[in-house]
């Protein structure tokens, strides 16, 4: 069955450091989504992204954050500079079409992200 | 602001018994619902999706839906130990993103 995959699955890093998190969405889906659950919190919707551009975005997602597909198989999310809030695991999600019609979303493992 | 509550549990049920799960949510306008399974430590799973009043069956799992009430709840037939996780209710509109309520920890005991 097809997966998302996402890289590194655990990174820590020091405060105001930059990080770069990695997925690899599901070859064919168009959607592309970043959530985080910080530990024992919910799933908070970050971005969404749809040809080549932000469609959505949260409060959450402030100038700090950012997101790239680089070379047309990769979604990055990039945190400029990390603060202690930040710690938490880090979903990429894609669809085939927009999520909520059916499909839900296709999860990566996540990228558990400690700043220190 | 877009809420789904649930009761955060744990709920234990004895292996074979009916777990049911419940969701409120206050949006009125809310199209679709959807029900994710997360164990510990991993990424969310889904289950099952519904979006028209009444029920909605897949194997030991139903979903149902009450928009009048603003509810929708799983319930889950024949529990197995297995079936211990976390279960995410998500609400979704169109054009918009899900919004995930804190989970339900069920716990089934052998």
């Amino acid at each position: 069955e097809p997966e998302v995959t996402q890289t590194p699955s655990h990174q820590v890093t020091q405060m105001g450091q930059e990080v770069i998190l990695r997925c690899v969405p599901i070859s064919n889906h168009l959607y592309f989504y970043w959530y985080r659950q910080i530990l024992g919190q919910k799933v908070e919707f970050l971005v969404s992204f749809y040809n080549n551009e932000i469609s959505e975005k949260s409060e959450i997602f402030d100038d700090q954050f950012s997101v790239e597909r680089p070379d047309g198989s990769n979604f990055t999310l990039k945190i400029r500079s990390t603060k202690l809030e930040d710690s938490a695991m880090y979903f990429c999600a894609s669809s085939e079409r927009e999520g909520g019609f059916g499909y839900g979303y296709t999860f990566g493992s996540g990228t558990r992200l400690t700043v220190v | 602001q877009k809420e789904v509550e649930q009761n955060s549990g744990p709920l234990s049920v004895p292996e074979g018994a009916i777990a049911s799960l419940n969701c409120t949510y206050s949006d009125r306008g809310s199209q679709s619902f959807f029900w994710y399974r997360q164990y510990s430590g991993k990424s969310p799973e889904l289950i099952m999706f519904i979006y028209s009043n009444g029920d909605k069956e897949d194997g030991r799992f139903t979903a149902q839906l009450n928009k009048a009430s603003q509810y929708v709840s799983l319930l889950i037939r024949d529990s197995q130990p297995s079936d211990s996780a976390t279960y995410l209710c998500a609400i979704y509109n169109y054009g918009q993103n899900f919004v995930f309520g804190p989970g339900t920890r069920l716990s089934v005991l052998p």
